[in-house]
């Protein structure tokens, strides 16, 4: 079966160091990807998508990600961590058709000042 | 403003009482979807549709409903709401399914059922 892997359940590090937050999917063929976050109390928001085109992905705030498909991972990076920055984040695949979405249990980040 | 709106935002009810989440978008998109966020387990699809009177199941539907009389409106039905359907509600929709247009979702409903 299809899956998603966030490997870590929460992440925590300093403000101004960097942000690494780990995603491996199963899959036979390439899927497209996408990291969400989740701040306290509030919906889904994007932050970046991969659809085939360039492996590494940059998305809003400074994330950005990189698919490499021979070790099926989608790893989100930021250089530096921010205090806004804390949140819930989801690694998201689409395997196309109709079911459309499969998440990741996801990864809490936490920010220390 | 295009959007998803989901109400109400928290609901408390009590076991076996019917309840309704309206789930409305204003982006003329076809694909639609309900997913349920518990701890640890991320967001798990319950239902789906591609499109009007077009429904199918998710990961999680026992205990569910829907419809999709309107291309808008896609209303999540608990007729006989369980404790265990406590959860986090969020929906989502998309011009199409799949990666290209990218979905939208809601604010999210909180259910507590005691």
């Amino acid at each position: 079966a299809q899956s998603v892997t966030q490997l870590d359940s929460h992440v925590s590090v300093s403000e101004g160091t960097p942000v690494l937050l780990r995603c491996n999917y199963s899959s036979s063929y390439s899927p497209s990807l996408f990291w969400y976050v989740q701040h306290p109390n509030k919906g889904l928001q994007l932050l970046l998508k991969y659809t085939s085109a360039a492996t590494l992905v940059k998305g809003i705030n400074g994330f950005e990600a990189e698919f490499k498909k021979s070790e099926t991972s989608f790893h989100l990076t930021k250089p530096s961590a921010h205090m806004s920055d804390a949140a819930e984040y989801f690694c998201v695949v689409s395997w196309g058709g109709r079911r459309a979405l499969t998440f990741g249990s996801g990864t809490r980040l936490q920010v220390q000042p | 403003e295009a959007q998803v709106t989901q109400n109400p935002r928290y609901l408390i009810t009590v076991t076996g009482k019917k309840l309704t989440v309206t789930c409305s978008q204003n982006m003329n998109h076809e694909y639609m979807s309900w997913y349920r966020q518990d701890p640890g387990l991320g967001l798990r699809q319950i239902y789906y549709s591609m499109n009007v009177e077009v429904t199918d199941k998710g990961d999680v539907p026992e205990g569910y409903k829907v419809s999709r009389k309107e291309k808008r409106n896609f209303p999540l039905i608990l007729e006989s709401p369980s404790p265990n359907q406590t959860s986090l509600y969020f929906c989502a929709s998309s011009l199409v399914p799949g990666p290209i247009y990218g979905y939208t979702f809601g604010s999210g409903t909180r259910l507590t059922v005691v």
